[in-house]
């Protein structure tokens, strides 16, 4: 069965630093993966995904992840941290029938 | 506005009342999804529908929770004899069954609290 582990419930960053928001997963076929983005009392918002193709995938607001098969990781980076970036993120891989299963979380903090 | 709505955002009732939610999701979607999502913790699958047929019911809904998709169109979830354990986030979300990418697309959700 396919599942996913945040690891960090919480990352705090300074402005301008690297953001690195790390995700792994299991499954059993090749996965589909996605990472979302929620601010306060709203929906998820897709940053990015990976399906096939190039393992480097670059999303929205500067964000970008890396897919490792050997590793079965899916890490989520941004090199400059802006303070709009704070928010709740969620790794999630594609079950049967595009049922999502979703990390935990990781909360993301950005000191001024 | 054409993504998934949600209504209501809010919403507050007593221990033991029956609530119902709506979701309309974006016009040419033919999968529409509920999550459930606690606090602290990532969403998770509750049901989902195919045009107006619902394919699956995760063991998270209990009997005292029914989803319909009447025409296929809008769904409403509803709780009977609300608990104060199903105070979460009620998030739906739809996606175009044949899209290759498999991307949902959610509303804002619907905040349940049980008092």
């Amino acid at each position: 069965a396919q599942s996913v582990t945040q690891l960090g419930s919480h990352v705090s960053v300074s402005e301008g630093a690297l953001v690195l928001l790390r995700c792994n997963y299991s499954s059993s076929v090749p996965p589909y993966l996605f990472w979302y983005v929620q601010y306060p009392n709203q929906g998820l918002q897709l940053l990015l995904k990976y399906t096939t193709g190039a393992t480097l995938v670059k999303g929205i607001n500067g964000f970008e992840a890396e897919f490792k098969k050997s590793e079965t990781s899916f890490h989520l980076t941004k090199p400059s941290a802006h303070m709009s970036d704070a928010a709740e993120y969620f790794c999630a891989v594609v079950m049967e029938a595009q049922k999502l299963v979703f990390g935990q979380g990781t909360r993301l903090t950005i000191n001024p | 506005d054409t993504g998934v709505s949600q209504d209501p955002r809010h919403k507050i009732t007593k221990r033991g009342q029956n609530v119902t939610f709506r979701c309309d999701p974006i016009s040419e979607h033919n999968r529409l999804y509920w999550y459930r999502q606690t606090l602290g913790q990532g969403p998770e699958f509750l049901t989902y529908f195919q045009n107006e047929a619902q394919l699956e019911k995760s063991r998270l809904l209990s009997d005292r929770f029914s989803a319909e998709r009447p025409k296929g169109s809008f769904s409403t979830l509803e709780i009977q004899r609300t608990e104060q354990g199903d105070s979460a986030m009620y998030l739906c979300a739809s996606s175009l069954l044949g899209q290759g990418d498999y991307e949902q697309y959610f509303g804002p959700g619907t905040r349940l609290t049980v008092t």
